[in-house]
């Protein structure tokens, strides 16, 4: 079936730097994303969303792009904090009335100092 | 700032028991969802309840399953018959109206031996 899926299962990055976590969706009717941000122990806190009307959303120290062409979801996050240490799932709306989550399988990412 | 509170932290049941996870979602939302998480795994969607009924609902969600809204501040997911493959997280989420973004709360940790 339809399936959102993420390229990195973990990325590690320098305090400081930049970090890209990408996903890849497979179902062309979806028409929301939304990124999650997974602390140890607690649940999905929202980060940022973007319509399929769009390729491109900012938000503080967040952008989310969207290529519809390829089916492609990313997240970059800028000046990566420790505090930024954390599971991310990107999620696609099902597209049924009920505004149901497709979430992926989760990216970790680990920032040192 | 509002937040969705969910209650037990954790339980632990044996298998075949019924177990009652409890959720009070954000005060004016009126959509509501449960999901679970594996340990390891992704997020995944078992129903969704508005106006006092189930809009959609997983094939996760079988006849073991049912959520209820008891009153006007707590929806509930009730697992008639527990199994060892229930064990996971259970997270509810609420969402205001004419707002995509669910709301999640800290998650219901349920181990069934």
């Amino acid at each position: 079936g339809e399936s959102v899926g993420l390229h990195l299962p973990t990325l590690s990055v320098q305090e400081g730097d930049n970090s890209i976590i990408n996903c890849a969706y497979s179902n062309s009717a979806s028409d929301y994303f939304i990124w999650y941000k997974q602390e140890s122990g607690k649940g999905p806190q929202f980060i940022i969303d973007i319509r399929s009307n769009m390729d491109k959303r900012q938000g503080q120290r967040v952008t989310v792009l969207l290529n519809k062409t390829v089916k492609h979801l990313s997240l970059q996050i800028a000046a990566t904090q420790p505090g930024d240490s954390a599971v991310y799932f990107c999620a696609e709306n099902m597209g049924n009335s009920g505004y149901a989550l497709n979430f992926g399988k989760g990216t970790s990412l680990l920032v040192t100092p | 700032e509002p937040e969705v509170t969910q209650t037990p932290s954790h339980q632990v049941t044996q298998m075949g028991q019924e177990v009652i996870l409890r959720c009070v979602p954000i005060s004016n939302h009126l959509y509501f969802y449960w999901y679970r998480q594996i340990l390891g795994q992704k997020v995944e969607f078992l129903v969704s309840f508005y106006n006092n009924e189930i809009s959609e609902k997983s094939e996760i969600f079988d006849d073991q399953f049912s959520v209820e809204r008891p009153d006007g501040s707590n929806f509930t997911l009730k697992i008639r018959s527990t199994k060892l493959e229930d064990s996971a997280m259970y997270f509810c989420a609420s969402r205001d109206s004419g707002i995509e973004e669910q709301y999640f709360g800290p998650g219901t940790r349920l181990t069934v031996t």
